[in-house]
């Protein structure tokens, strides 16, 4: 079923530690991933996406591993920085499914001290 | 970058008003969705349309309803608002296709009172 967030996990990190903030999906079916950093006020950016033809994608400071098995997401983000503050969404979808739903799991609010 | 436009920002209503939401998306997507989130909760998908069509439909109330136009730009209409209608609306837009990640507004708060 959809996810629900009541209570945000917090990761709390020192500037220039790597960061690593876990996501489990719910969909077996689901063949698209993708992060979401949320800064308060604002909508969900994007960061980073990965289909499930693959493991791992690496973008600028950023990377997202997928293990399909185990349904897990995760975003790793390198030399963190106090701009990195934030919450942090998983999403899943099928890029097959024209028009369907985002579904987005647990946030996680990232925090950095400087 | 053009980005999605979402308008008012803020809106305040009180119980058993209405209220319009609108959503300009991105040149040339296709697709529009809505969301809701409430604080401290994940964005809960309402409904979307594909080239003016319905394509999807999340845990959206019966008094909400939403349309696209021929413009592409969308309109989330909510009728008898509650308390617990108070949230974060976001409006996101995608061209159809592989690999094309959903591009949020900034959303519209709104309060009801």
């Amino acid at each position: 079923g959809e996810s629900v967030g009541l209570h945000l996990p917090t990761l709390s990190v020192q500037e220039g530690d790597n960061s690593i903030i876990n996501c489990a999906y719910s969909n077996s079916a689901s063949d698209y991933f993708i992060w979401y950093k949320q800064e308060s006020g604002k909508g969900p950016q994007f960061i980073i996406d990965i289909r499930s033809n693959m493991d791992k994608r690496q973008g600028q400071r950023v990377t997202v591993l997928l293990n399909k098995t185990v349904k897990h997401l995760s975003l790793q983000i390198a030399a963190t920085q106090p701009g990195d503050s934030a919450v942090y969404f998983c999403a899943e979808t099928s890029v097959y499914n024209q028009g369907g739903k985002l579904i987005f799991g647990q946030g996680t609010e990232l925090s950095v001290k400087p | 970058a053009a980005g999605v436009i979402q308008s008012p920002r803020h809106l305040i209503k009180e119980k058993r008003e209405t209220a319009t939401l609108k959503c300009y998306p991105i040149p040339r997507h296709d697709t529009v969705y809505w969301y809701q989130q409430g604080p401290g909760q994940d964005p809960q998908f309402l409904i979307s349309f594909y080239e003016k069509m319905q394509s999807d439909k999340g845990s959206i109330p019966d008094r909400f309803s939403a349309q696209q136009f021929s413009d592409y730009h969308s309109e989330l209409n909510m009728s008898s608002l509650e308390l617990g209608d108070s949230a974060l609306y976001f409006c996101a837009s995608s061209r159809t296709g592989v690999n094309s990640p959903l591009h949020f507004g900034n959303g519209t708060r709104l309060t009801v009172t």
